[in-house]
C-alpha cells in the first residue's frame, strides 16, 4: 500500500539559515511525488512535483527536491529561508486517483 | 482565472445533524476530489467525482456522500455528524486526463465544527 512518512513533526531554524524537510514513501512503482505548502487556515499550495526524468525537481519559492529511489525519499530543500516560509509542509505520493499525504512538517523559523 | 472555490468557509453543526458542503473547480477542470484534514494531520481521501460518479472512495463510512453537478461543482454531504467530524475539508481539482500528473489546486476549505 501507499504511504508517506515524514518523520519531524517540527522543524526550527534561523531566518537565512538552510532548510532540509524529510519525505520517504512507500509504493510499488515509480511514483509520482509532491510537496504542498499550507499556511495556516489556508488550503494546500502546490511547491513543486517529481514524475521522472532529472531527480533533482525546482519548485516555486526558491525550493528544489531530490528524487533518490534506493532510498525511497524525496527531500524538500532550501537553501536561505525567509520569515514567510514559516508554514506546513506535505509530501505527497500518487500516481493513483488519489493522492496520498503525509503527516506534515511544521516549519517555524527564527528571526 | 479563479481557483478552486469553497463555501462556506466555517460551519457550526449539532451531533446527529446533516452537512452540505459546497465546492467549484477550478476554470478548466473538470474532477473533483474531497480531503479531510483533522487538527494536527494530514489530509485524508474521502472521494473523487468525475462525469458526476464517484470514481473512488477513500476508508470513510457511508454517512460521507457526495455529487457532481453538469458544470463540475461538487457537494459534499455528511449525515449523522459526530464530534469526530470536525476538521477542515479541502475541495481539490484537476483535469481527469492524468490527474494527479499534475497535481490538485486547493480550496481554502471548510472548517466545520461539531459540538
Amino acid at each position: 500500500a501507499q504511504s508517506v512518512t515524514q518523520p519531524d513533526i517540527h522543524i526550527t531554524v534561523s531566518e537565512g539559515a538552510s532548510l532540509e524537510l524529510r519525505c520517504n514513501y512507500s509504493y510499488g512503482a515509480t511514483p509520482y511525488l509532491f510537496w504542498y505548502v499550507q499556511s495556516p487556515g489556508q488550503g494546500l499550495q502546490l511547491l513543486l512535483k517529481y514524475f521522472s526524468g532529472d531527480t533533482l525537481v525546482q519548485g516555486i519559492k526558491g525550493f528544489e527536491a531530490e528524487f533518490k529511489r534506493s532510498q525511497s525519499s524525496f527531500n524538500l530543500r532550501k537553501p536561505s529561508v525567509h520569515w514567510s516560509d514559516a508554514a506546513e509542509y506535505f509530501c505527497a505520493v500518487g500516481p493513483d486517483d488519489k493522492i496520498i499525504f503525509g503527516k506534515g512538517t511544521r516549519l517555524h523559523i527564527l528571526p | 482565472d479563479a481557483g478552486v472555490t469553497q463555501s462556506p468557509t466555517h460551519l457550526i453543526k449539532t451531533r446527529g445533524q446533516q452537512v452540505t458542503l459546497r465546492c467549484s473547480p477550478k476554470s478548466g477542470h473538470d474532477t473533483v476530489s474531497w480531503y479531510q484534514q483533522a487538527l494536527g494531520q494530514g489530509p485524508q481521501f474521502i472521494f473523487q467525482y468525475y462525469e458526476e460518479e464517484e470514481r473512488q472512495r477513500g476508508n470513510f463510512p457511508d454517512r460521507f456522500s457526495g455529487h457532481q453537478f453538469p458544470n463540475y461543482s461538487s457537494e459534499l454531504n455528511v449525515n449523522a455528524l459526530l464530534l469526530g467530524d470536525s476538521a477542515l475539508y479541502l475541495c481539490a481539482s484537476s483535469l481527469s486526463f492524468g490527474s494527479t500528473a499534475f497535481g490538485y489546486t486547493f480550496g481554502s476549505g471548510t472548517r466545520l465544527t461539531v459540538v
